[in-house]
């Protein structure tokens, strides 16, 4: 079964530096989403990537976030200049269709010292 | 500004029973109603997802019930197993737009054998 992966699974950087997160959605999907959920809270929504640009994105998702699609497979998350508060477990998500459910992957947890 | 509220925080509930955990969302333009399975080091699994054309969905031991009138939505796990124990996220979506995910707080349910 198509699954989405994420890597690295976990991430462990110092205050100010940047860090890029990796996701590989499903082959065919062509809605991209990243969460974030801080330890014990909720998940949170960070951005949507549709054709090739960002179609949403929340208060949190500020000028040190951005996203790319680099290839067909790949979608990333960078933050340029990590904050403490930035140490979560970070979610990629991808759906088919508009009207479809978003699967998922493991996650990443960024850890921020 | 929280949109989805879920209830209760924690649940304990013997092997075989029933586990009802409870949503409340505030936007109208909600129109998709998913709920994820969670558990530990993992990414949210959707479990059971309804639209607010029906007023129920069963899918094996699980059930959503919807209320539209009362913007409420709660999910059922009837016979609940060992395995059952996890977090639970309610969320929700709007068709317009981006279908963006606004999640619950999440609800740890624990069974014991």
């Amino acid at each position: 079964e198509p699954e989405v992966t994420q890597t690295p699974s976990h991430q462990v950087t110092q205050m100010g530096q940047e860090v890029i997160l990796r996701c590989v959605p499903i082959s065919n999907h062509l809605y991209f989403y990243w969460y974030r959920q801080i330890l014990g809270q909720k998940v949170e929504f960070l951005v949507s990537f549709y054709n090739n640009e960002i179609s949403e994105k929340s208060e949190i998702f500020d000028d040190q976030f951005s996203v790319e699609r680099p290839d067909g497979s790949n979608f990333t998350l960078k933050i340029r200049s990590t904050k403490l508060e930035d140490s979560a477990m970070y979610f990629c998500a991808s759906k088919l269709q508009r009207y479809n459910e978003q699967f998922f992957g493991p996650g990443t947890r960024l850890t921020v010292l | 500004q929280q949109q989805v509220k879920q209830s209760p925080q924690s649940l304990i509930v013997q092997k075989g029973g029933i586990s009802i955990i409870n949503c409340a969302y505030e936007n109208t333009a909600f129109d998709y109603f998913p709920w994820y399975q969670q558990f530990p080091g993992k990414g949210p699994a959707l479990l059971i997802a309804i639209r607010p054309d029906v007023s129920e969905k069963k899918e094996g031991r699980f059930t959503i019930s919807f209320n539209k009138s009362a913007k409420q939505f709660s999910l059922h796990i009837m016979d609940s197993q060992p395995g059952d124990s996890a977090t639970y996220f309610c969320a929700a979506s709007a068709s317009e737009g981006n279908n963006r995910l606004a999640f619950g707080k999440g609800n740890q349910v624990v069974v014991i054998p």
